[in-house]
């Protein structure tokens, strides 16, 4: 079986671009979450949703973040205008259940903003 | 609101020889699971084990075993018989069963070096 997808897996941009990064979930799988990581602050959850519909974006850190799920085969995370300090992998995860059981993670879209 | 923390940093563990990383957490629900992710230098994640907060034994895979202490809140790792590709970032996380959805919520990561 196919996992979670991630797209790009690596972008380089620059400052003031708009970037946009995709999730194919596994097929069946109704929770999708969206976390960031980096060395200064780990992984932190931006947002998930269950069902398609956004259930909590609190960790979204801006008005240029924007997140989508227009599918439950697709999900898109958009930042614009990217900056600097966006840089990280960019982890996409879903799960079968809205509570439980374990997320199954993508391999990460490595993101630099020069 | 979740937390979770592992106190540990950084481990070092012969070859062979076991290693339990710490992890604690705090929730005011009384469902949740608790879970073990693995990240190796290549970067990807790697679920380990689960340990639902009702499950009265505690849980194993292979060379993983939890050890669960709920009056505690406590949910180590402990890896038996340590290899070199064990060498990772190693996450606790929770997921609470209340609600309409719940996220998982992780520490702050245990970086575990295997030696010769």
């Amino acid at each position: 079986d196919a996992g979670v997808i991630q797209s790009p897996r690596h972008e380089v941009t620059e400052m003031g671009q708009e970037v946009t990064l995709r999730c194919k979930p596994i097929s069946g799988h109704n929770s999708l979450f969206w976390y960031r990581q980096t060395m200064m602050r780990g992984l932190e959850l931006l947002i998930y949703f269950n069902n398609n519909v956004p259930i909590d974006d609190s960790g979204m850190p801006e008005d240029r973040f924007s997140a989508k799920m227009p599918n439950a085969s697709f999900s898109t995370l958009k930042i614009q205008p990217s900056e600097p300090r966006d840089s990280a992998v960019y982890f996409c995860a879903t799960a079968q259940g809205s509570h439980t059981g374990e997320l199954f993670f993508g391999e990460g879209s490595r993101l630099t903003v020069l | 609101a979740q937390k979770i923390t592992q106190t540990q940093p950084g481990m070092f563990v012969q070859e062979k020889e076991a290693v339990t990383l710490d992890c604690t957490y705090d929730t005011s629900d009384q469902s949740y699971g608790l879970f073990w992710y693995k990240q190796p230098s290549s970067g990807e994640m790697i679920f380990l084990i689960y340990q639902g907060s009702y499950d009265e034994q505690n849980a194993t895979e292979g060379r993983y075993s939890l050890n669960f202490q709920k009056a505690r809140k406590s949910a180590n790792l402990v890896i038996s018989a340590s290899q070199l590709g064990d060498s990772a970032m190693y996450f606790c996380a929770m997921r609470s069963y209340t609600g309409t959805a719940s996220k998982l919520t992780f520490g702050t990561g245990t970086r575990l070096q295997v030696t010769l």
